[in-house]
């Protein structure tokens, strides 16, 4: 059973740019959440979803950033004219639904990251 | 206020030796969740443990124990027979309201172990 999956692991991005970071969580699990990281920081959460809703974007910067999971693909977190504040390692996970066999519902389990960076 | 406080910005031990790394919470809320996680150099995020707010026993995976003291609402981790592998940042994470659904997770700012030969 592969793990949580991102890509693009490293992506580097002008000011001004777009930045697309994708997120396929964990077979059977329905529930995605995004943290950012900065340097030297704990995670913080950004938005929680699952699939085609967007639960809580309490963490969510009001402006630039967007979030969707779709019925269909990998969920994705979108940066708008990234700026160098922007810079950070992006982790998603997943979590299965109530009553997955063979899961622990508490239990989040993350992906390898993305590191953003912003020139 | 806090939420997840980790005290230790660093800390080192000697290989084969137990250490202790320290996590304090804050929460109003009786039902609740708490997690450890390791970060090696390569950047992922490593579950350790999971205790529940109503866990009788101290939860425990291999060599790593988790010493919850609720009436103190301390959490802390315990690495037993340290292995120079276990050098890495570890983070404290409380997931609060019941299971069963939403667990947004509040991390602390973590403490670097570092495991001496």
């Amino acid at each position: 059973n592969a793990g949580v999956m991102q890509n693009p692991r490293h992506l580097v991005r002008r000011r001004g740019q777009e930045a697309r970071l994708r997120c396929s969580p964990m077979k059977g699990h329905s529930h995605v959440y995004w943290y950012r990281q900065l340097p030297e920081e704990g995670l913080k959460f950004m938005v929680y979803l699952q699939k085609e809703n967007i639960i809580d974007e309490s963490g969510m910067p009001k402006e630039r950033f967007s979030a969707e999971f779709p019925k269909e693909g990998p969920s994705i977190l979108r940066i708008q004219q990234v700026v160098r504040g922007d810079s950070a390692a992006y982790f998603c996970a997943s979590s299965p639904p109530a009553g997955l066999a063979g899961s622990n519902q508490e239990t989040q389990y993350f992906g390898p990251g993305t590191r953003l960076l912003v020139l | 206020a806090q939420k997840i406080t980790q005290t230790q910005p660093g800390m080192f031990v000697q290989e084969k030796e137990a250490v202790t790394l320290d996590c304090t919470y804050d929460t109003s809320d009786p039902s609740y969740g708490l997690f450890w996680y390791k970060q090696p150099s390569s950047g992922e995020m490593i579950f350790l443990i999971y205790q529940g707010s109503y866990d009788q026993q101290n939860a425990t995976e291999g060599r790593y124990s988790l010493n919850f003291q609720k009436a103190r609402k301390s959490a802390n981790l315990v690495i037993s027979a340290s292995q120079l592998g276990d050098s890495a940042m570890y983070f404290c994470a409380m997931r609060e309201g019941p299971s069963g659904g939403y667990n947004k997770l509040i991390f602390g700012a973590g403490t670097r172990l570092a495991v001496h030969p």
